[in-house]
């Protein structure tokens, strides 16, 4: 079974301030993603990474990815209130497009 | 664009009643959508892919009996939780493939089982 697991699992910051959230996994996925996910809505996607490094970025955020599709951290500078919520990262699982596993997820609280 | 919408946002049923709730898509085609289930403070679980014009296929250990799926049309997919039980009661999330590795989350339906 693939698992992702992310770190950590809480993070309350003040405006302004940088952070980083990890998400590591002992096997490699066709593609990785990080999602925003407010109460009561679904996930928004951020950024996917896929076979090759290539990169597509849809947000504000910035992303690092270590060994590609298997360990990834992403990177927030000058976090505003806006950016509360659980961030998700995502595997595709490669045997089927598509079908992704999460993390359990990073719950943000920025602090006006 | 890339846009999913869910019907209903939240729904009360008593026990061992049917609901059935539908994603769409509303400015593409999917030939493939998801299904998810979340807990309240955990993280989402995939049930079942939904194939339009072929049956679904579902993850070990959920029920294809109890979570019915028709993806009726390229722009709509249906889950019906049957004989509903309060352990069923869940934040239920579809998704549709918009393009490779890009796919978009409805916004999710409440679901309460008394």
């Amino acid at each position: 079974t693939q698992l992702l697991e992310q770190s950590p699992q809480f993070l309350s910051i003040q405006e302004g301030e940088n952070l980083t959230v990890y998400c590591n996994s002992s096997s490699v996925f066709s593609s990785l993603q990080w999602y925003r996910q407010e109460p009561g809505e679904g996930p928004v996607l951020l950024v996917t990474v896929v076979t090759g490094g290539e990169v597509k970025k849809l947000k504000r955020p910035t992303f690092q990815f270590g060994d590609a599709r298997k360990d990834s951290s992403l990177h927030i500078t000058a976090a505003q209130p806006g950016d509360t919520g659980l961030y998700l990262c995502a595997g595709d699982r490669g045997t089927s497009y598509g079908k992704l596993t999460f993390g359990q997820g990073t719950i943000l609280t920025v602090h006006p | 664009g890339a846009v999913v919408s869910q019907h209903p946002s939240w729904v009360i049923c008593k026990s061992g009643t049917s609901v059935k709730i539908e994603c769409r898509s509303l400015d593409f085609q999917a030939t493939t959508m998801f299904w998810y289930r979340q807990f309240p403070k955990q993280s989402l679980m995939l049930m079942a892919t939904s194939n339009e014009g072929s049956k679904a296929t579902y993850e070990q250990g959920v029920e294809k009996d109890k979570f019915l799926i028709n993806h009726a049309s390229l722009t709509l997919s249906t889950l019906t939780v049957t004989s509903a039980h309060p352990e069923d009661s869940s934040f239920y999330i579809c998704s549709a493939d918009y393009r490779p590795y890009e796919q978009y989350f409805g916004p999710g339906t409440r679901l309460t089982v008394t």
